[in-house]
């Protein structure tokens, strides 16, 4: 079983629409999560930490279920520009971060 | 403006010939780290280090060697026991011992065997 495992997608959704991407982990004593961007043939960038109370960023809702052991990212009100794959990244300890495989958004008009 | 420098951009190597990629940073991180993106795939560690002169295999270090002997560069050498290297390298950077720490990446190297 990988360590974090992604839903590969791709998820295909029209302009508006709202889209959500689970993430499970396998490590019960992983410290923090992270969700991050990556455009085609370009560098991952955060797109924001999650917390253990859930944590808004403007359209973007990430969530933590340790229980669980899965992350969520809701993104509302899909733009075009949203097109892009979604990592999902785990920090265990000694501050490795551990990267899923992504998963795929092609926003439609 | 801080940030991680990564050099070539695009590489062409041929079979059997050793490269070097390069990464610098001059954010003062202590820690940096090299990853390799296969297409559709996530990315995979291949060596760390967290301090200068000191560095750990990641989980696909056969086939690569780095150096660590200053704070800012870290460079990555893909020797010709890599088999399939033609891949996307990142070189990446962070602050270690920060609970929620964020890591900085390059804008990364393409290389492809010819």
């Amino acid at each position: 079983r990988k360590e974090v495992e992604q839903d590969p997608g791709p998820f295909n959704v029209p302009e508006g629409a709202t889209v959500a991407f689970n993430c499970t982990y396998s490590n019960s004593a992983s410290q923090s999560f992270f969700w991050y961007r990556q455009d085609c043939r370009k560098e991952p960038k955060l797109l924001m930490s999650v917390y253990s109370s859930g944590n808004e960023d403007g359209r973007f809702t990430a969530q933590l279920n340790r229980a669980s052991q899965y992350i969520s990212l809701l993104i509302r009100d899909s733009k075009l520009s949203d097109s892009a794959t979604y990592l999902c990244v785990v920090n265990n300890a000694g501050n490795m971060l551990t990267f899923g495989g992504g998963t795929r958004l092609m926003v439609k008009p | 403006d801080g940030g991680i420098t990564q050099s070539p951009k695009y590489l062409f190597r041929k079979e059997g010939q050793n490269v070097t990629l390069s990464c610098e940073q001059n954010l003062n991180h202590d820690a940096m780290y090299w990853y390799r993106q296969d297409p559709g795939q996530g990315l995979r560690l291949i060596y760390y280090s967290q301090i200068v002169n000191d560095f750990q295999k990641g989980d696909i270090a056969e086939g690569y060697s780095v150096s660590r002997e200053k704070k800012e560069s870290f460079p990555l050498t893909v020797t010709s026991a890599q088999k399939n290297p033609t891949a996307f390298y990142l070189c990446a950077s962070s602050l270690p011992g920060t609970r929620l720490n964020t890591i900085y990446f390059g804008e990364g190297s393409w290389l492809t065997v010819v």
